[in-house]
Protein backbone atom coordinates (compact mmCIF):
# COMPACT_ATOMS: atom_id res chain seq x y z
CA UNK A 1 0.00 0.00 0.00
CA UNK A 2 1.82 3.30 -0.90
CA UNK A 3 -0.93 5.18 0.86
CA UNK A 4 -2.48 7.05 -2.08
CA UNK A 5 -5.77 8.38 -1.85
CA UNK A 6 -7.88 9.76 -4.71
CA UNK A 7 -10.88 11.90 -4.10
CA UNK A 8 -14.22 11.88 -5.69
CA UNK A 9 -14.13 8.30 -6.46
CA UNK A 10 -16.72 8.83 -9.03
CA UNK A 11 -18.34 11.96 -10.31
CA UNK A 12 -20.70 12.99 -13.11
CA UNK A 13 -20.99 16.26 -13.98
CA UNK A 14 -21.86 18.38 -17.12
CA UNK A 15 -19.87 19.70 -19.93
CA UNK A 16 -18.51 23.16 -19.31
CA UNK A 17 -18.12 22.72 -15.87
CA UNK A 18 -15.03 22.55 -13.77
CA UNK A 19 -13.78 19.50 -12.06
CA UNK A 20 -11.03 19.05 -9.25
CA UNK A 21 -9.65 15.55 -8.82
CA UNK A 22 -7.37 15.17 -5.55
CA UNK A 23 -4.68 13.03 -4.85
CA UNK A 24 -3.35 12.57 -1.53
CA UNK A 25 -0.32 10.59 -0.37
CA UNK A 26 1.20 10.01 3.28
CA UNK A 27 4.43 8.24 2.71
CA UNK A 28 6.50 11.99 1.39
CA UNK A 29 7.19 10.77 -2.39
CA UNK A 30 8.83 13.40 -4.70
CA UNK A 31 7.28 12.38 -7.80
CA UNK A 32 3.59 12.36 -8.22
CA UNK A 33 1.61 12.08 -11.65
CA UNK A 34 -2.57 11.88 -12.99
CA UNK A 35 -2.59 9.18 -15.99
CA UNK A 36 -6.24 9.16 -17.83
CA UNK A 37 -6.90 4.89 -18.55
CA UNK A 38 -9.29 4.71 -22.00
CA UNK A 39 -10.14 1.63 -23.59
CA UNK A 40 -8.13 0.64 -26.20
CA UNK A 41 -5.48 3.85 -25.25
CA UNK A 42 -3.92 2.31 -21.92
CA UNK A 43 -2.67 4.52 -19.47
CA UNK A 44 -1.30 7.91 -20.77
CA UNK A 45 0.10 10.81 -18.64
CA UNK A 46 -1.53 13.82 -18.24
CA UNK A 47 0.88 16.03 -16.03
CA UNK A 48 3.19 14.69 -13.22
CA UNK A 49 5.17 16.81 -10.21
CA UNK A 50 8.91 16.35 -9.24
CA UNK A 51 8.35 18.49 -6.47
CA UNK A 52 6.39 21.55 -4.60
CA UNK A 53 5.32 23.73 -7.07
CA UNK A 54 7.13 21.96 -9.79
CA UNK A 55 4.80 20.64 -12.30
CA UNK A 56 5.48 19.44 -15.89
CA UNK A 57 3.06 18.37 -18.84
CA UNK A 58 2.51 15.03 -20.09
CA UNK A 59 1.51 13.62 -23.66
CA UNK A 60 -2.45 14.73 -23.05
CA UNK A 61 -2.03 17.78 -20.75
CA UNK A 62 -4.38 20.17 -22.94
CA UNK A 63 -7.92 20.97 -20.97
CA UNK A 64 -6.00 19.86 -18.25
CA UNK A 65 -4.14 21.98 -15.15
CA UNK A 66 -2.27 20.91 -12.12
CA UNK A 67 -1.27 22.53 -9.09
CA UNK A 68 0.98 21.06 -5.85
CA UNK A 69 1.16 23.77 -2.95
CA UNK A 70 2.24 20.46 -0.24
CA UNK A 71 4.09 17.65 -0.78
CA UNK A 72 1.21 14.67 0.01
CA UNK A 73 -1.47 16.69 -2.40
CA UNK A 74 -1.56 16.93 -6.08
CA UNK A 75 -4.71 18.92 -7.75
CA UNK A 76 -5.56 17.69 -11.16
CA UNK A 77 -8.03 20.04 -12.67
CA UNK A 78 -10.47 20.03 -15.82
CA UNK A 79 -11.17 24.11 -16.26
CA UNK A 80 -14.28 23.36 -18.82
CA UNK A 81 -14.79 19.46 -18.56
CA UNK A 82 -15.93 18.35 -22.19
CA UNK A 83 -17.27 14.78 -22.55
CA UNK A 84 -13.77 13.58 -24.20
CA UNK A 85 -12.71 13.86 -20.96
CA UNK A 86 -14.79 11.13 -19.51
CA UNK A 87 -12.35 8.15 -18.14
CA UNK A 88 -11.21 6.67 -15.68
CA UNK A 89 -7.75 9.26 -13.85
CA UNK A 90 -5.33 7.19 -11.67
CA UNK A 91 -2.83 9.16 -9.56
CA UNK A 92 0.72 7.62 -9.42
CA UNK A 93 3.89 7.78 -7.08
CA UNK A 94 7.21 6.75 -7.92
CA UNK A 95 8.68 5.29 -4.73
CA UNK A 96 11.84 5.42 -4.82
CA UNK A 97 14.59 8.03 -5.12
CA UNK A 98 14.95 9.53 -8.45
CA UNK A 99 12.35 8.45 -11.55
CA UNK A 100 12.90 4.55 -12.00
CA UNK A 101 10.19 4.17 -13.99
CA UNK A 102 8.17 1.81 -10.91
CA UNK A 103 4.71 3.83 -10.50
CA UNK A 104 2.62 2.99 -7.60
CA UNK A 105 -1.01 3.95 -8.42
CA UNK A 106 -3.92 5.27 -6.55
CA UNK A 107 -8.13 3.20 -6.52
CA UNK A 108 -9.03 5.74 -9.20
CA UNK A 109 -11.63 8.47 -9.96
CA UNK A 110 -14.28 7.52 -12.40
CA UNK A 111 -15.30 10.87 -14.87
CA UNK A 112 -18.59 11.00 -16.50
CA UNK A 113 -19.13 14.50 -18.69
CA UNK A 114 -22.59 14.65 -19.95
CA UNK B 1 5.03 8.56 -31.62
CA UNK B 2 6.65 6.21 -29.62
CA UNK B 3 4.57 3.47 -28.85
CA UNK B 4 4.34 0.05 -26.46
CA UNK B 5 2.04 -2.41 -28.60
CA UNK B 6 0.32 -5.86 -26.85
CA UNK B 7 -2.14 -7.91 -28.80
CA UNK B 8 -5.49 -7.30 -26.79
CA UNK B 9 -6.10 -10.68 -26.33
CA UNK B 10 -8.55 -12.23 -24.74
CA UNK B 11 -6.09 -14.84 -23.95
CA UNK B 12 -7.77 -17.88 -22.99
CA UNK B 13 -5.48 -20.64 -21.02
CA UNK B 14 -6.77 -23.69 -19.32
CA UNK B 15 -5.93 -23.97 -15.37
CA UNK B 16 -2.36 -25.28 -14.57
CA UNK B 17 -0.85 -24.07 -18.23
CA UNK B 18 1.34 -21.33 -18.98
CA UNK B 19 0.11 -17.80 -20.32
CA UNK B 20 2.70 -16.27 -22.35
CA UNK B 21 2.13 -12.20 -22.94
CA UNK B 22 3.73 -10.24 -25.10
CA UNK B 23 4.77 -7.04 -25.99
CA UNK B 24 6.86 -5.46 -28.64
CA UNK B 25 8.16 -1.43 -28.14
CA UNK B 26 9.65 0.81 -30.98
CA UNK B 27 11.68 3.33 -28.49
CA UNK B 28 14.97 1.88 -28.95
CA UNK B 29 15.83 4.45 -26.05
CA UNK B 30 13.84 2.77 -23.69
CA UNK B 31 15.86 1.16 -20.45
CA UNK B 32 13.31 -0.45 -18.50
CA UNK B 33 10.19 -2.42 -18.88
CA UNK B 34 7.32 -3.58 -16.42
CA UNK B 35 4.36 -5.43 -16.56
CA UNK B 36 1.59 -4.62 -14.44
CA UNK B 37 -1.73 -6.86 -13.77
CA UNK B 38 -5.10 -4.79 -13.50
CA UNK B 39 -8.33 -6.50 -12.29
CA UNK B 40 -11.78 -5.40 -13.88
CA UNK B 41 -12.26 -1.79 -11.91
CA UNK B 42 -9.08 -1.78 -9.70
CA UNK B 43 -5.76 0.30 -10.50
CA UNK B 44 -2.86 -1.43 -12.26
CA UNK B 45 -0.16 -2.79 -9.75
CA UNK B 46 3.18 -3.39 -10.19
CA UNK B 47 3.94 -7.36 -10.79
CA UNK B 48 7.52 -7.42 -12.68
CA UNK B 49 10.11 -5.36 -13.90
CA UNK B 50 13.05 -6.11 -15.99
CA UNK B 51 16.44 -3.89 -17.12
CA UNK B 52 18.53 -6.30 -18.84
CA UNK B 53 18.37 -8.82 -21.76
CA UNK B 54 17.39 -12.15 -20.62
CA UNK B 55 14.92 -13.42 -18.26
CA UNK B 56 13.97 -12.36 -14.67
CA UNK B 57 11.82 -15.09 -12.31
CA UNK B 58 10.02 -14.11 -9.19
CA UNK B 59 7.66 -17.44 -8.07
CA UNK B 60 5.21 -18.13 -11.04
CA UNK B 61 6.13 -15.21 -13.30
CA UNK B 62 9.19 -14.62 -16.06
CA UNK B 63 9.81 -11.69 -17.31
CA UNK B 64 11.93 -11.78 -20.56
CA UNK B 65 13.71 -8.63 -22.46
CA UNK B 66 15.28 -9.17 -26.14
CA UNK B 67 16.40 -5.44 -27.02
CA UNK B 68 17.60 -6.68 -30.34
CA UNK B 69 14.18 -7.36 -31.09
CA UNK B 70 12.42 -4.55 -28.60
CA UNK B 71 10.30 -7.26 -27.17
CA UNK B 72 9.22 -8.06 -24.07
CA UNK B 73 7.26 -11.05 -22.57
CA UNK B 74 5.35 -12.45 -19.51
CA UNK B 75 5.06 -16.02 -18.75
CA UNK B 76 2.48 -17.20 -16.03
CA UNK B 77 3.07 -20.50 -15.07
CA UNK B 78 0.79 -22.87 -13.32
CA UNK B 79 -2.09 -20.19 -14.05
CA UNK B 80 -4.68 -20.15 -11.81
CA UNK B 81 -8.40 -18.47 -12.36
CA UNK B 82 -7.09 -15.54 -9.81
CA UNK B 83 -4.26 -14.85 -12.66
CA UNK B 84 -7.31 -13.87 -14.91
CA UNK B 85 -6.90 -10.06 -15.33
CA UNK B 86 -5.29 -7.69 -17.98
CA UNK B 87 -1.68 -7.02 -18.37
CA UNK B 88 0.08 -3.35 -19.27
CA UNK B 89 3.30 -4.13 -20.81
CA UNK B 90 5.24 -0.34 -20.17
CA UNK B 91 8.40 0.93 -21.06
CA UNK B 92 10.48 3.55 -19.54
CA UNK B 93 13.29 5.71 -21.57
CA UNK B 94 14.27 7.64 -18.17
CA UNK B 95 12.75 11.07 -17.30
CA UNK B 96 9.42 10.90 -16.82
CA UNK B 97 8.29 8.76 -19.94
CA UNK B 98 6.57 5.63 -18.78
CA UNK B 99 4.64 4.60 -22.04
CA UNK B 100 1.69 1.90 -21.33
CA UNK B 101 0.63 -0.66 -23.68
CA UNK B 102 -3.35 -0.72 -24.07
CA UNK B 103 -2.94 -4.37 -22.16
CA UNK B 104 -4.12 -7.79 -22.70
CA UNK B 105 -6.59 -9.43 -21.30
CA UNK B 106 -5.89 -13.19 -19.70
CA UNK B 107 -8.74 -15.75 -19.08
CA UNK B 108 -7.65 -18.81 -17.54
CA UNK B 109 -10.50 -21.39 -17.15
CA UNK B 110 -10.85 -23.44 -14.26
Amino acid sequence: DAGITQSPRHKVTETGTPVTLRCHQTENHRYMYWYRQDPGHGLRLIHYSYGVKDTDKGEVSDGYSVSRSKTEDFLLTLESATSSQTSVYFCAISPRQGNTGELFFGEGSRLTVL
Amino acid sequence: QKEVEQNSGPLSVPEGAIASLNCTYSDRGSQSFFWYRQYSGKSPELIMFIYSNGDKEDGRFTAQLNKASQYVSLLIRDSQPSDSATYLCASHTGGFKTIFGAGTRLFVKA
